[in-house]
């Protein structure tokens, strides 16, 4: 059984469309992140989720909203495609967002790789 | 700004040979360090991870960890084909949120 599973794995779309990405964890984690990956493979976080709570939401445009319906589940709906949002996306996700545990540890989801034309 | 540094490569060690894997981060206030692996066209899978100064072994790869010169490192001994893969070094900070600040990785080549 997938850990971290995503859908699409690739989505190819034209310029202008709205496209929505899934994330589902089986792990039982309480915090889930979507991060992208540019074409030079610099991985930057985008947003977090703790208990279908926002907590973390970085500097991205508004075209992007991320979704949980409950802590299993993490969409990420991107209106207005550009092709600068072609990258691959990354569903991770960790036991808590409490610091507590030094040593937390995120785990990845395959990847979803935007291609916008 | 919290920045973390690697060179990008690429790195070429013959195989058997131990591949030394860098990292630099601006925060001193991190506390937790990590490495992952990613082969080309998957995900990062976590390697190792470190957060008291010192050396930290796990089969062939061990940590380092230097908070005073904020520097990190990876080290794999006898080096495999296998092993070639692009490394992620990764910082989190304490007293903040969960975020995970990733290095643009060093591309790692071991040569049969």
């Amino acid at each position: 059984d997938t850990a971290v599973s995503q859908t699409p794995k690739y989505l190819v779309t034209q310029m202008g469309n709205d496209k929505s990405i899934k994330c589902e964890q089986n792990l039982g984690h309480d915090t889930m992140y979507w991060y992208k990956q540019d074409s030079k493979k610099f991985l930057k976080i985008m947003f977090s989720y703790n208990n279908k709570e926002l907590i973390i939401n970085e500097t991205v445009p508004n075209r992007f909203s991320p979704k949980s319906p409950d802590k299993a589940h993490l969409n990420l709906h991107i209106n207005s495609l550009e092709l600068g949002d072609s990258a691959v996306y990354f569903c991770a996700s960790s036991h808590s967002a409490g610091l507590a545990l030094a040593q937390e540890t995120q785990y990845f989801g395959p990847g979803t790789r935007l291609l916008v034309l | 700004q919290k920045e973390v540094e690697q060179n990008s490569g690429p790195l070429s060690v013959p195989e058997g040979a131990i591949a030394s894997l860098n990292c630099t981060y601006s925060d001193r206030g991190s506390q937790s360090f990590f490495w992952y692996r990613q082969y080309s066209g998957k995900s990062p899978e976590l390697i190792m991870f470190i957060y008291s100064n010192g050396d930290k072994e796990d089969g062939r790869f061990t940590a380092q960890l230097n908070k005073a010169s904020q520097y990190v490192s990876l080290l794999i001994r006898d080096s495999q084909p296998s092993d070639s893969a692009t490394y992620l070094c990764a910082v989190k900070s304490e007293g903040g949120s969960e975020k995970l600040v990733f290095g643009k990785g060093t591309k790692l080549t071991v040569n049969p």
